[in-house]
Order: structure tokens, then sequence, then C-alpha cells
């Protein structure tokens, strides 16, 4: 089955600056890159996404990047605010499962330091 | 829309003792999940479900059950507690179909067996 590796597994980053986290996959066949936030006491809410035809998307000050050859992606946060503090967790799946089966990775610790 | 609800928030429970955790969306998804969520480890889907009748095992089914009578409902059993089962528990649904690629997390429940 597919594996997702994460790294880094905690990352601190001076309010202003960027904040790059990576992910790597087993399977040349995972099609579907979701990234997930989640916040202290809370569950993973979906903030961006990647389908293997883009090499990259953004939304706002948030891009994700994506390697098919490399088998990584990467989530890249730029103007980090005090809100940007939480765990972010990369997933993917394969076919011929969409959104509808997901492997995570092991998640980030990211705290924004003011 | 109160989205995917968990109950109870938190639990204690004895070795050997059994418990249900009960998941219930409102958003008439098709598909539900059960997650566990252990530090440094991620998201480990438990079991799922594409509809009302239908359930099938994900990556650590073993200790756990689940049943899914109606589409709103997806209740997960823990018949024989054991220490290994202390984590975090998350429910999540999904139209399903491809209609909408987020995965939405109810809030968890915190698992604890002494």
């Amino acid at each position: 089955g597919e594996n997702v590796e994460q790294h880094p597994s905690t990352l601190s980053v001076q309010e202003g600056d960027s904040a790059v986290i990576k992910c790597t996959y087993s399977d040349s066949a995972s099609n579907y890159f979701p990234w997930y936030k989640q916040e202290l006491g809370k569950g993973p809410q979906l903030i961006i996404d990647i389908r293997s035809n883009v090499g990259e998307k953004k939304d706002q000050r948030i891009a994700v990047t994506l390697n098919k050859t490399a088998k990584h992606f990467s989530l890249h946060i730029t103007e980090t605010q005090p809100e940007d503090s939480a765990v972010y967790f990369c997933a993917a799946s394969s076919p011929p499962f969409g959104n509808e089966k997901l492997t995570f990775g092991t998640g980030t610790r990211l705290t924004i330091i003011p | 829309n109160a989205g995917v609800t968990q109950t109870p928030k938190f639990r204690i429970l004895k070795i050997g003792q059994s418990m249900t955790l009960q998941c219930t969306q409102d958003m008439n998804h098709n598909y539900m999940y059960w997650y566990r969520q252990d530090p440094g480890m991620g998201l480990k889907l438990i079991y799922y479900s594409v509809g009302a009748g239908i359930t099938d095992k994900g990556e650590v089914p073993n200790g756990y059950n689940v049943s899914r009578s109606t589409t709103e409902d997806f209740p997960l059993r823990l018949e024989l507690a054991a220490p290994s089962q202390t984590s975090v528990y998350f429910c999540a649904s999904i139209p399903g179909q491809g209609l909408i690629d987020e995965q939405y997390f109810g809030p968890g429940t915190r698992l604890t067996v002494t």
C-alpha cells in the first residue's frame, strides 16, 4: 500500500517568514494530495489540495507543489501569522480511490514565533 | 448543519471494559470513516463505510468493530479495551462520488485505557 513520509516533525519560524513542509509518497500511481490543518483540540480541516495533472496550486498565502518524478509534494506558507500555528498533515490517495481513501503523513507541528 | 459530531469528548476505560464511540453526521454523506491519532504517528484508518449496511477494514482494524445501519450514524465499538487503544479517535465523512474532495472531521474523542 501507499506510504507517506513527512518532514520536519516540528518547525518554528519567525512571524512574517515562510514555512515549508515536505512529503514523499511511495505509490507512483497516487494522484490526489491534500493538506490538512489541525488546530489544538479540533479535528483536521482541508486547507489546499492538488491533483497529479497539476504541478502547483496557490490560494492566497498557501501553495502546494508536486514533483511526480521525485514523488514528493510540499506545502509553502508565506508571510506567516500567529494563526498559522497548528499541526499540518499531508496525505495521498491512489486509484481506484480519489479522495475516498487517504494515507496520511505523520504531521508537522508548526509554531509561529511573534 | 452541525456537521460531524462525536460523543463522548473524553473517556477513561479500564482494561477489558467495552464502550461505543458515537459518530453522527447531518450532511447526508455516503462515506464515513474512523481514524485513530497517536502522537507522532499521524492518522491511521480503522474502518470505513461507503453507505448504510456496507463497512470495510482500514489499516488498523484489530480490536474494533463498526456498524452502519443508517446514513447518519457510524458507531465504533471497542469490545475488550487494551492500553494500546489509548488514542484520540476521529470520525470523518464525505459525500462520495467525487462531489466534494474534503473529508469533514469531527472534534475527536480522547480515550485512555488504564
